[in-house]
């Protein structure tokens, strides 16, 4: 069956660096997700993305991130200047069409802001 | 957005069935009403969904209330490998490109 695959698994990175968390989605899916989980709390919406550009995004989603489809297959999650309270696991997830279809997660990258 | 209500913990011991509750009792007509579940150290998994009809596949079975304003997630034979968190989610048709709201969900032991 197709997964959501994301690279890397855990990443390190001291404060004020920049981190690009890496997601290849299902082939055929046409909606694009990234979410965030803080250790012991609620998975939360960070962005979504369709036809090449954000459709919507959270009060997280704040100047410091972006999101971009380089190529036909990667779809990638960018935090500028890391701070502290980016440690989180981020989750890629991808639907096929908009309709009443589910969204499938990758496993993850567990980032941790030194 | 539509907000769900879960016991935050429940207890089953392995290969008896699990009934996991939902309320969701200000949905709207057009609310899917979707379960994805968490195991440990790994991302979101989708169970089931449906909007009216009781559903069920090879994971799970989804009672819906004829009110709609609740439903039940069902697992036939617990195992080990069910215990996680699980998330009742309603998700609106074609509306806000699909991202979800998860809550708090209700974390599922199984003992052996």
């Amino acid at each position: 069956e197709p997964e959501v695959t994301q690279t890397p698994s855990h990443q390190v990175t001291q404060m004020g660096q920049e981190v690009i968390l890496r997601c290849v989605p299902i082939s055929n899916h046409l909606y694009f997700y990234w979410y965030r989980q803080i250790l012991g709390q609620k998975v939360e919406f960070l962005v979504s993305f369709y036809n090449n550009e954000i459709s919507e995004k959270s009060e997280i989603f704040d100047d410091q991130f972006s999101v971009e489809r380089p190529d036909g297959s990667n779809f990638t999650l960018k935090i500028r200047s890391t701070k502290l309270e980016d440690s989180a696991m981020y989750f890629c997830a991808s639907r096929r069409d908009s309709s009443n279809q589910p969204q499938h997660f990758g496993d993850g990258t567990r980032l941790s802001i030194l | 957005d539509a907000k769900t209500t879960q016991p935050n913990s429940m207890e089953s011991n392995e290969e008896e069935p699990v009934h996991l509750p939902c309320n969701h009792s200000t949905i709207s007509g057009t609310d899917y009403i979707h379960w994805y579940r968490q195991l440990p150290s790994q991302g979101p998994e989708y169970v089931i969904h449906g909007l009216t009809s009781n559903v069920n596949n090879r994971m799970a079975s989804l009672a819906i209330a004829e009110d709609r304003k609740s439903s039940t997630l069902i697992l036939h034979r617990a195992t080990l490998r069910d215990a996680a968190v699980y998330y009742c989610i309603l998700d609106l048709y074609g509306g806000s490109q699909g991202n979800l709201i998860f809550g708090k969900g209700t974390k599922l032991s199984v003992k052996p």
